[in-house]
């Protein structure tokens, strides 16, 4: 079975701390993505990578950047957060262009 | 701009068929997949449509017409355990980037 893990399923953190979000896959996926889920918003996607250390701007990046320094790995960086990056943040991974996502548990995320 | 409609909310009774539709505006398109998310857990996968027609897969079936930019998510023989979210969500472009509905929830009732 694949398996996408996600460091933690709950943080808090303060008005403008520097946050890192990690995500593991264990199935040699070549594209990874990091999304935020609103209630009746749907999930957004915020970056993807379809290979180390190239990544894309997804369609909300605005406050968030992303690093993939090996292939099972893709991180999710708040470089100063705030209140409204509150929210639950979902990472998955795909074998390639074609194929299904598979999703992590999230980490929901409230910054004070 | 770019949007996929879907019902909010759909209430069932078991044991009952539920249609739950997605109509899409995406400035490009590669296909229609479907998740299904439980409270509290992860989205899951259940279809993917590429080409117009039905693809049934047990109780689930999904539908895409891509001249009308619709599709639907039939459910059959519906159990209680079917209570969850249900996201459409379109494929516009290479690396497999989804563009995904607000979601439609489904409660299914005895």
């Amino acid at each position: 079975d694949v398996k996408v893990t996600q460091s933690s399923r709950y943080l808090v953190k303060r008005t403008g701390e520097k946050v890192f979000l990690e995500c593991v896959q264990d199935m040699d996926h070549e594209n990874m993505f990091w999304y935020r889920q609103d209630p009746g918003l749907g999930l957004r996607l915020i970056y993807f990578s379809y290979d180390v250390k190239m990544k894309e701007k997804g369609d909300i990046p605005e406050g968030y950047s992303v690093s993939r320094e090996k292939k099972e790995r893709f991180s999710l960086i708040l470089e100063s957060a705030s209140t409204n990056q509150t929210s639950m943040y979902l990472c998955a991974s795909s074998l390639n262009r074609d194929t299904e996502q598979f999703f992590g548990p999230g980490t929901r995320l409230t910054v004070l | 701009g770019q949007s996929l409609e879907q019902p909010s909310e759909v209430t069932a009774v078991e044991g009952a068929i539920v249609q739950i539709n997605c109509t899409y505006q995406t400035s490009g398109f590669y296909g229609l997949s479907w998740y299904q998310q439980h409270d509290g857990g992860a989205p899951t996968f259940l279809s993917y449509n590429a080409l117009d027609g039905l693809e049934e897969t047990g109780r689930f079936s999904s539908f895409l017409s891509r001249s009308d930019s619709y599709g639907y998510l039939l459910l059959q023989e519906l159990q209680m355990k079917d209570s969850a979210s249900y996201f459409c969500a379109v494929r516009s472009g290479g690396y497999n980037k989804l563009i995904f509905g607000a979601g439609t929830r489904l409660a299914v009732h005895p």
